[in-house]
């Protein structure tokens, strides 16, 4: 089975801190994404990444970067928190091509306060 | 851009019983995938169904089935035989089939099963 495993289930920081979100599968994906899920917004595509050191913004980059320095694990970096970051992060790898389903991880529910 | 909408935030229905989860989409590509993905409350999102536009014959999973109407661009998920575990979030998600593009999901659809 895929396996897509997330750092943290949940997360409580500050205003001001940064934060890592990391985010590991064992398939040998080459894609890996990350999407912020908030009520009545669906999934929005933050960042996504097609290979180690490759990074392309999604819809909503803004007070985000990310990291691919392995194939297997790709990082959400929230450089300076901020309380409308207070969300559900979920990460997702793919292998290559438009056919194939995006596996997921279990989600982290992060708390800026 | 291609986008994804889904008009129903919630829907619920009766354990043994069909419901129908509608999403539109809108592109102007011929070529693309469709897929329907379910959150269950507190557990991962997986993939339940998808379909391939080239096809016309819809695509079925168990009692799983879409409705995938290319012309009018929707694509609708049916349900049958409901039971206690499909409660979920269901998701719509649009991929182009032109490059290596990410996932267009809809606002999801929260469905609700009545013992």
């Amino acid at each position: 089975d895929v396996k897509v495993t997330q750092s943290s289930r949940y997360l409580v920081k500050r205003t001001g801190e940064k934060v890592f979100l990391e985010c590991v599968q064992d398939m040998d994906h080459e894609n890996m994404f990350w999407y912020r899920q908030d009520p009545g917004l669906g999934l929005r595509l933050i960042y996504f990444s097609y290979d180690v050191k490759m990074k392309e913004k999604g819809d909503i980059p803004e007070g985000y970067s990310v990291s691919r320095e392995k194939k297997e694990r790709f990082s959400l970096i929230l450089e300076s928190a901020s309380t409308n970051q207070t969300s559900m992060y979920l990460c997702a790898s793919s292998l290559g091509g438009t056919y194939n389903e995006q596996f997921f991880g279990p989600g982290t529910r992060l708390t800026v306060l | 851009a291609q986008t994804v909408t889904q008009s129903q935030p919630e829907m619920s229905v009766q354990e043994a019983e069909t419901v129908t989860l509608s999403c539109t989409y809108d592109t102007s590509e011929s070529d693309y995938y469709l897929f329907w993905y379910k959150q269950p409350p507190s557990r991962q999102m997986i993939l339940v169904i998808r379909q391939e536009a080239y096809k016309q014959q819809n695509a079925t999973e168990n009692r799983f089935s879409v409705n995938f109407q290319k012309a009018a661009k929707s694509f609708s998920l049916k349900i049958s035989d409901s039971q206690l575990g499909d409660a979920a979030m269901y998701f719509c998600a649009y991929r182009s089939a032109m490059g290596n593009t990410p996932l267009v999901f809809g606002k999801g659809t929260r469905l609700s099963v009545i013992a």
